[in-house]
């Protein structure tokens, strides 16, 4: 099992560039969260992508959007980049009926790391 | 006031030691409560998971929410320098709006030296 892949691992971005991340959820999952980690810092959750939509937001700019395909797949783009952009993008995926029955279990990657100069 | 309160560390214990980590949350609407481990350029792991008050144990691993206090602990016994990463506490609201996304602490990050 592959669990949940991340790609670039590492970019670097200077500031008002636009940056697109993308993630493949752990096999049999349907359902793909973003998650921003800045150093030293818990992550703090962009949004969530089920059935290909939007179904919610954590308190982050429209600046942050994102897609998911129907092969589940999912990307992450930032426009008008920042220095404060610059973090860990984690991407977790889970089981929509998991999320429903029991505790949030999500599937995190290894997160692709951004710095924005 | 954030959300949720984690002390940072680091923390520092001799392999052996029992270790005790813990947040606190101001959200009573939180029902459910976890603890993921974070290794270097890793992402976070899901160590355990409660649901409303009480306790949990898993080998070495024992959690514990008490809701009235709005404080949730891990404890690990027998502490391995295996055991040395951030653990990160999270948790979430039960229903509603905002009911599938976690709100995690700062971490703490943990040495054990053998």
């Amino acid at each position: 099992d592959a669990g949940v892949t991340q790609s670039p691992t590492h970019l670097i971005k200077t500031r008002g560039q636009q940056v697109t991340l993308r993630c493949s959820p752990k096999s049999g999952h349907d359902t793909v969260s973003w998650y921003q980690q800045a150093l030293g810092q818990g992550p703090q959750f962009i949004f969530q992508y089920y059935e290909e939509e939007e179904r919610q937001r954590g308190n982050f700019p429209d600046r942050f959007s994102g897609h998911q395909f129907p092969n589940y797949s999912s990307e992450l783009n930032v426009n008008a980049l920042l220095l404060g952009d610059s973090a860990l993008y984690l991407c977790a995926s889970s089981q929509r009926q998991s999320l429903l029955r029991v505790a949030n279990v999500l599937t995190f990657g290894a997160g692709s790391r951004l710095t924005v100069l | 006031q954030k959300e949720v309160e984690q002390d940072p560390g680091p923390l520092s214990v001799p392999e052996g030691a029992i270790v005790s980590l813990n947040c606190t949350y101001s959200n009573s609407a939180f029902q459910y409560f976890m603890w993921y481990r974070q290794y270097s350029r890793k992402g976070p792991e899901l160590l355990m998971y409660t649901y409303s008050s009480g306790n949990k144990e898993d080998g070495r691993f024992t959690a514990q929410v008490d809701k009235s206090s709005k404080y949730i602990s891990l404890f690990i016994r027998d502490s391995q320098p295996s055991d040395s990463a951030t653990y990160l506490c999270a948790m979430r609201r039960g229903s509603g709006a905002g009911s599938y996304q976690l709100t995690f602490g700062k971490g703490t990050k943990l040495s054990v030296i053998p």
